[in-house]
């Protein structure tokens, strides 16, 4: 199956910060999501991002399928964006994702 | 609407009872998952429903067994389970199962105890 690789496995920063996570993949994808998990455990979808660019208020992520790896990148980080981020793919048609172990974000004030 | 609804919250349970998880979506999707999340792991993929037929089995025990009633909704059923089966188990659903958009939006979970 396909493997999913994040970096860094944990991040510390302060309030104000910017940061980039990564995500590396070992096949071609045609899915390919980035999540936040907050403390109760819901998954909050970022962005579903296969490939290209896109941007959500502070947030953006870009995936460049032929090298096999998508980046989120976070600024003016706030104490609300910590918990745990998730890059997640699937590699054909409703074959389920596949997560990555995620990065933890701790943002302090 | 992007809201996949799942009951109970929270269910603790004993090895020999047997139990229902119960997820729905309304937002017209043909394909609906189950993930289970151990504590500090990512989750991990259980089973996979395309158009109400199970398409993927990862090789669950049989003690979990799944059953989708018709294409809104999907549940989990739970007997003799094991103390190491406790976990947050987490619904998703996605638009089409064969098609190009695929995006998968999940579930609040249901957090499993098994005594």
């Amino acid at each position: 199956g396909i493997q999913v690789e994040q970096s860094p496995p944990d991040l510390i920063l302060q309030e104000g910060a910017n940061s980039t996570l990564r995500c590396n993949f070992s096949d071609s994808v045609n899915n390919l999501q980035w999540f936040h998990q907050n403390p109760w455990g819901q998954l909050i979808n970022l962005f579903y991002i296969p490939s290209g660019t896109k941007q959500n208020g502070r947030l953006s992520a870009t995936t460049v399928a032929t090298e096999r790896y998508s980046l989120l990148y976070i600024s003016s980080s706030q104490t609300t964006d910590s918990g745990v981020y998730f890059c997640a793919v699937e590699g054909g048609g409703a074959d389920g994702l596949t997560f990555g172990k995620g990065t933890h974000l701790i943002i302090q004030p | 609407d992007t809201e996949v609804t799942q009951t109970p919250k929270h269910l603790v349970m004993g090895m020999t009872n047997k139990k229902s998880l119960k997820c729905e979506q309304h937002m017209g999707h043909r394909a609906m998952y189950w993930y289970k999340q151990k504590a500090k792991k990512p989750p991990e993929l259980m089973f996979v429903y395309s158009y109400e037929k199970l398409s993927i089995n990862e090789s669950v025990p049989s003690r979990f067994s799944p059953e989708c009633p018709n294409s809104s909704l999907l549940n989990l059923h739970l007997h003799a389970l094991q103390p190491e089966d406790s976990a947050l188990y987490l619904c998703a659903s996605s638009q089409d199962a064969s098609g190009s958009y695929n995006e998968q939006f999940f579930g609040p979970g249901t957090r499993l105890t098994v005594l």
